[in-house]
């Protein structure tokens, strides 16, 4: 068990719809990251926040859009999804962004959009 | 940017034999380099890391990389496959900026045939 908790683990809806997916890092992280993983892109890098304030932003689609509450939660919202969108969203938390840190990965969410 | 390569997509070793997956980085700067395993519908799980204490570097369950800074590769190996092994493996680079995320390879599928 790493530590870091996503919520929900599955997630089946519908194309332009709106979800939201949660994440709580471990109890000493500051920094939460999100990632995506398909079959055909592998594991893209989408955000990263630290403290609740954004540090660096990848490949994030307008459609998506991402925060960091004070209590360290992050949720990320994606919105008028399409087919393309199904994927497996990963949270991973550190303690800061040191480039000896690793970061401890969540389960994951897999979104099926239909 | 930093980049990794995964040099094989995937696999196949006979249990009891010895496991090689290859990965070549590219980085401006002397770079923190990982290892990730990700069984079947789990998270990802840090096996090792390089930060420049030591070029040989041990992980868990038997597995190990060294860095070569010469041919710029950091080769997971184990002397001796267990079916438990088989998962995707990920070659990750963290840059010396700091305020990098982590830069992922496409994964090596390793296959372990009883």
């Amino acid at each position: 068990d790493s530590g870091v908790t996503q919520t929900p683990k599955h997630l089946i809806t519908a194309t332009g719809q709106r979800v939201t997916l949660r994440c709580s890092p471990r109890s000493e992280d500051l920094s939460v990251y999100w990632y995506q993983q398909s079959l055909d892109q592998g594991l893209q890098f989408l955000i990263h926040y630290y403290n609740g304030e954004e540090r660096a932003k990848g490949n994030i689609l307008e459609r998506f859009s991402a925060q960091q509450f004070p209590d360290l939660h992050s949720e990320l919202n994606l919105s008028s999804l399409e087919l393309g969108d199904s994927a497996l969203y990963f949270c991973a938390s550190s303690p800061g962004f040191e480039r000896n840190t690793e970061a401890f990965f969540g389960q994951g969410t897999r979104l099926t959009v239909v | 940017a930093q980049s990794v390569t995964q040099l094989d997509s995937h696999v196949s070793v006979s249990e009891g034999t010895p496991v090689l997956l290859r990965c070549n980085y590219s980085s401006s700067y002397s770079p923190s380099l990982f290892w990730y395993v990700q069984h079947p519908n789990k998270g990802l799980q840090l096996l090792l890391k390089y930060t420049s204490a030591a070029t040989l570097v041990k992980g868990i369950n038997g597995f190990e990389a060294e860095f070569k800074k010469s041919e710029t590769s950091f080769h997971l190996t184990k002397p001796s496959a267990h079916m438990s092994d088989a998962a995707e493996y990920f070659c990750v680079v963290r840059d010396l900026s700091g305020n990098t995320p982590l830069v992922f390879g496409k994964g090596t599928r390793l296959s372990v045939i009883a």
